[in-house]
């Protein structure tokens, strides 16, 4: 069935470091792949997506790639700062028309100053 | 910049009751959904509205559940008869087209259910 793996659950990085999160998808047909962060008790926002016509995006510190034929995708944020702490999400479309979004586990990025 | 809301915040309901989860997305969308998140756990999709019709739903969305957009305004998530495993973040999202587009969420209802 549909399904997202999110890896790793808990990521602890030292302030200005590089933070890597990697997920894989099971369904070949997924063409949209976004990113979101999540504080404590908000709402998931976007940080960056990528679709399936390209291999990487960049926006500032935060770069996503896209392997299509492993059904990989990866967000990886450069320079790591406190306030980057967070739980970070991943997400696939499907094939479906209506646009629902797979989520993965969640990652727990703690940045230690 | 527009942002979907979602009322209320926080809802404490005992187990039997019905409720009613609020939703006003963002104005020019035209899909909409509603999504939920166990505490620790991941946002998981409960169903998609287009067209003013349920356009898909998820396992979890049983006769239990309803949605509805009364006016032209509001999306709502109704629960007829709440269950202890109800107790959740409930997110509303809504997007200008549907497959590939982005979604934004709202800032969720957290309800609990004694």
């Amino acid at each position: 069935g549909e399904n997202v793996e999110q890896h790793p659950s808990t990521l602890s990085v030292q302030e200005g470091d590089s933070a890597v999160i990697k997920c894989t998808y099971s369904d070949s047909a997924s063409n949209y792949f976004p990113w979101y962060k999540q504080e404590l008790g908000k709402r998931p926002q976007l940080i960056i997506d990528i679709r399936s016509n390209v291999g990487e995006k960049k926006d500032q510190r935060i770069a996503v790639t896209l392997n299509k034929t492993a059904k990989h995708f990866s967000l990886h944020i450069t320079e790591t700062q406190p306030e980057d702490s967070a739980v970070y999400f991943c997400a696939a479309n499907t094939n479906s028309n209506t646009g629902k979004l797979i989520f993965g586990q969640g990652t727990t990025l703690q940045v230690k100053p | 910049e527009p942002e979907v809301t979602q009322t209320p915040s926080h809802q404490v309901t005992q187990m039997g009751q019905e409720v009613i989860l609020r939703c006003v997305p963002i104005s020019n969308h035209l899909y909409f959904y509603w999504y939920r998140q166990i505490l620790g756990q991941k946002v998981e999709f409960l169903v998609s509205f287009y067209n003013n019709e349920i356009s898909e739903k998820s396992e979890i969305f049983d006769d239990q559940f309803s949605v509805e957009r009364p006016d032209g305004s509001n999306f709502t998530l109704k629960i007829r008869s709440t269950k202890l495993e109800d107790s959740a973040m409930y997110f509303c999202a809504s997007t200008r087209a549907g497959r590939g587009e982005t979604q934004y969420f709202g800032p969720g209802t957290r309800l609990l259910v004694l």
